[in-house]
């Protein structure tokens, strides 16, 4: 079955700008995840949705970045004036609802942005 | 707060041999425990996880891993590597309490390299 999808794959855009990136999860997955993983490093949490809301947006850097979920399936993560510092690959991540919390997560193939 | 250490940069092995990626892990609680792997240009994909029960725990493509709670370790293994083996390995902790969601807190990677 399809897995979880991210449009662009790759975005370049240059310092002060705005971005948009786009998750569709696996469908029937409630929950939703942003991770944002630099090179040589391990992904690190950004935002979680149960459904449309998010449940946990702790990770989020700072007010520039923003996401969203309105109909509990596609969700956008929005950066307003990047900066070189955003470089990175966003990856999106879905799974069943986390009652329990043991279900894994399943990871869409990222999209590199690249802030010059 | 809840953390993982992945020792070890890069593992080189030859094909055919027994090869072991080590994570360990600190966290509140009894944990929840992934292996995910990422390859080139590709998403990261589940493994195996452990939530409770049987310390040794199988999962996809010939790996196991095996949960030491006195070690506070969580060791990757597989008796015989293949070279498609090779490819970045990614510990990761689910962060309690676990009524609240999904974030997975992950190791830096270890590049594992399997030569014929």
């Amino acid at each position: 079955g399809a897995g979880v999808s991210q449009t662009p794959s790759n975005k370049v855009t240059e310092k002060g700008k705005y971005v948009e990136l786009r998750c569709d999860p696996i469908s029937g997955h409630t929950a939703l995840y942003w991770y944002r993983q630099s090179l040589g490093q391990g992904p690190e949490f950004l935002i979680y949705f149960q459904g449309t809301g998010a449940a946990d947006d702790s990770g989020l850097p700072n007010d520039r970045f923003f996401a969203v979920r309105p109909e509990g399936s596609v969700s956008t993560l929005k950066i307003q004036r990047t900066e070189r510092g955003d470089s990175a690959v966003y990856l999106c991540a879905s799974s069943l609802a986390f009652g329990g919390g043991h279900n894994e997560q399943f990871f869409g193939p990222g999209t590199r942005l690249t802030v010059l | 707060a809840q953390s993982v250490a992945q020792p070890e940069d890069q593992v080189n092995v030859a094909e055919g041999n027994p090869l072991t990626v080590k994570c360990t892990y600190s966290v509140s609680g009894n944990p929840y425990l992934f292996w995910y792997v990422q390859y080139p240009n590709r998403g990261l994909q589940f493994l195996l996880k452990y939530i409770t029960g049987d310390n040794l725990v199988k999962g996809s493509y010939g790996f196991e891993a095996e949960f030491n709670k006195s070690q506070t370790s969580f060791h990757l293994k597989k008796p015989s590597a293949l070279v498609s083996d090779s490819a970045l390995y990614f510990c990761a902790v689910r962060e309690p309490p676990y009524n609240q969601g999904g974030k997975l807190i992950f190791g830096q990677g270890t590049e594992l390299s399997v030569k014929p």
